[in-house]
């Protein structure tokens, strides 16, 4: 069974900044199967990138995606307030343990 | 657009059955190409898959969950559910029924239902 790693647990940005976000496999995985998720407070998760590094219909083009084998990244180019969240990389069946992005 | 939504008591007491049921608009359960899930996540934690269904009623389980779980399908009515038995305190969970591309496609979930919250309680 494949387990998922996320890094940091915690991420302190300023608005305006850039945040990476770490997902790392235990073991080498298809990159076509790796997908991003970001979600709010009292929300459901919203499928952000697939296929490691392709953005869902409607994300906006300052959330990207890139990794292959075992180290994949979410990167957010420049922070808007919306984009405070909780972040999940996930894998067939496995979710990671998120990524908090908090305002610093 | 395609949209879900959970539908099921919110409040259970230990030994019941939890049962749930996801419908689906703006598109057809019996699209081939997509299975449709279900995934949970305890409050303040992560999220832990339970399982899924393709509309000819194919299953496939958690396999921490299989012997506790039933997915079924209605493709009458654009509908699929989730039964849970002998619920613990530990199954409290917000539960959310999602879309699943299939393998070709990459094997993401969108989209998801808003989510509904059960407490397991005595």
């Amino acid at each position: 069974e494949i387990v998922l790693t996320q890094s940091p647990g915690t991420l302190s940005v300023s608005p305006g900044e850039r945040a990476t976000l770490s997902c790392r496999a235990s073991q080498s995985v298809n990159s076509d199967y790796l997908a991003w998720y970001q979600q709010k407070p009292g929300q459901a998760p919203r499928l952000l990138i697939y296929g490691a590094s392709s953005r869902a219909t409607g994300i906006p083009d300052r959330f990207s995606g890139r990794g292959s084998g075992t180290d994949f990244t979410l990167t957010i180019s420049r922070l808007e307030p919306e984009d405070f969240a909780v972040y999940y990389c996930q894998q067939y069946d496995t979710f990671g343990p998120g990524t908090k992005v908090d305002i610093e | 657009q395609l949209q879900l939504q959970e539908s099921g008591p919110g409040l259970m007491k230990p030994s019941e059955t939890l049962s749930l049921t996801c419908t689906v608009s703006g598109g057809f359960i019996s699209s081939s190409s997509y299975y449709w899930g279900w995934i949970r996540q305890p409050p303040g934690k992560g999220l832990e898959w339970i399982g899924m269904i393709y509309y000819d009623g194919t299953t496939y389980y958690n396999p921490s969950l299989k012997s506790r779980v039933t997915i079924s399908v209605e493709t009458s009515k654009n509908q699929f559910s989730l039964k849970l038995s002998s619920v613990t305190a530990a199954d409290t969970a917000v539960y959310y029924c999602a879309r699943r591309s299939s393998e070709s496609e990459g094997n993401w979930f969108d989209p998801w239902g808003q989510g509904t919250l059960v407490t397991v309680s005595s």
